[in-house]
This record gives structure tokens, sequence and C-alpha cells, in this order.
């Protein structure tokens, strides 16, 4: 699986945009961009994924550039129950047999 | 939607005795499950991929004795650590995947060996 690197923390007030980066330079063309994130002593949720074009789904918008090698998570508006560490993978999606490999992620801090 | 349901959340033990993790598919059929580890203020370390009617397999490092991974059903997937010890104590969380979603995780069951 390509590797991937994040910033280690963010911060970001509530009710702004929080943009979350994350760089896959090695990234294959059959790999999907993954997000999940992981709230304190709970599982990871999935976010949203995608392979080259733009996604948008309830919780996050993400964002992929044209040669694949970057990508940015997008909370429109964040609220303190987004602080959260964020994860970026990437990976083929090779059917329900297909693990994930978790980097370090990036700690969000939502602050009043 | 598909849910994946871990209990116990919360167990507390004495080291040298055993411990069993189940993890529960609901509303959906997983053939495979995987488990994770994660020590604290670290990222989820997979364990091992646990496979319906087969072996399980153990990623590099992960002793398989002391990890017994039982995939009994299509539904249910349990993780029994054998001669518990305080370095186990950690947080075990499950995940699996039904066919065209992504990979969903459970809660997670935090492990106490005294």
């Amino acid at each position: 699986d390509a590797k991937t690197t994040q910033p280690p923390s963010m911060d970001c007030a509530e009710g702004r945009a929080a943009n979350l980066p994350c760089n896959h330079s090695t990234i294959s063309g059959n790999e999907y961009v993954y997000w999940y994130r992981q709230i304190h002593s709970q599982g990871p949720q999935y976010i949203i994924h995608g392979l080259k074009n733009n996604e948008t789904n309830e919780m996050a918008s993400l964002i992929i550039t044209e040669d694949r090698k970057s990508s940015t998570l997008i909370l429109p508006h964040a609220t303190l129950r987004d602080t959260a560490v964020y994860y970026c993978i990437v990976r083929p999606d090779t059917g329900t047999a297909s693990k994930l490999t978790f980097g370090t992620g990036t700690r969000l801090q939502v602050t009043l | 939607g598909a849910v994946v349901s871990q209990h116990p959340s919360w167990v507390i033990c004495k080291s040298g005795t055993s411990v069993k993790i189940e993890c529960r598919s609901l509303d959906f059929q997983a053939t495979t499950m995987f488990w994770y580890r994660q020590f604290p203020k670290q990222s989820l370390m997979l364990m091992a991929t646990s496979n319906e009617g087969s072996k399980a397999t153990y990623e590099q490092g992960v002793e398989k004795d002391k990890f017994l991974i039982n995939h009994a059903s299509l539904t249910l997937s349990t993780l029994t650590v054998t001669s518990a010890h305080p370095e186990d104590s950690s947080f075990y969380i499950c995940s699996a995947r039904d066919l065209g979603a992504p990979l969903i995780f459970g809660p997670g069951t935090r492990l106490t060996v005294l």
C-alpha cells in the first residue's frame, strides 16, 4: 500500500472549515484514498473515500489533486465533536478481504 | 447501515488468566474480519485477519498461540488472549466489511491486565 504523510496536529476554530492535507505521492492507479477518524477511546469511523474525482457526503468533502499525489479532507463547519485523530489511507479496493493499514494521522483540535 | 459490535467494552483480569473478546457483524455477513490493537498514544496495529471456516492469518510479530482467533460463523469472530500479562493491556478493535461498503470498525474493547 502507498505510504501517506499527514501533519501530526492541527487546530481549527469551531464553525470554521477544517482542511486536513494528505500526501500520497507514490499512489498507484488502482488505489483509493480513504479517510477515517478516531475519537478518543472509540473505534475508527469511516468518513469518505475516492479514486480520482472529488467526493462529498454528509460528513465531509474530499478533494483529490489531478495527479492524485495529494488530497484534502474538508470539514465545512467544524464543531467540538469533530476533535479526533484523522487518518488518510490509500489502498486498492480488493473486496471484503481488503485490510487497512493505519499511519499516525493528524490530531485535529477544534476550539471555541 | 452495517454495524460491528464488540463485547465486552472493557475487561479487567488477573495476570495469567485468559480473556475472550467477541466481534459481531450486525445485519451483514462477514467472511473476513480484522483484529487491531492500539496502545496509548499510538496508532492502530493490525494483528490478524480472521477468516470464516479457516485459520486466521497473523501479522508478523503477533503470537498466534497467545492470540487465538476463532471465526466460527459468518457474523462472529472471537479473539482470546491466553495467559494475559500486563503488557497485553491495550485497546482491541475489530472490523469487517459488507459487500460494496467501506470497512467499518467496532467500538473497541479495553483490556486491563493486573
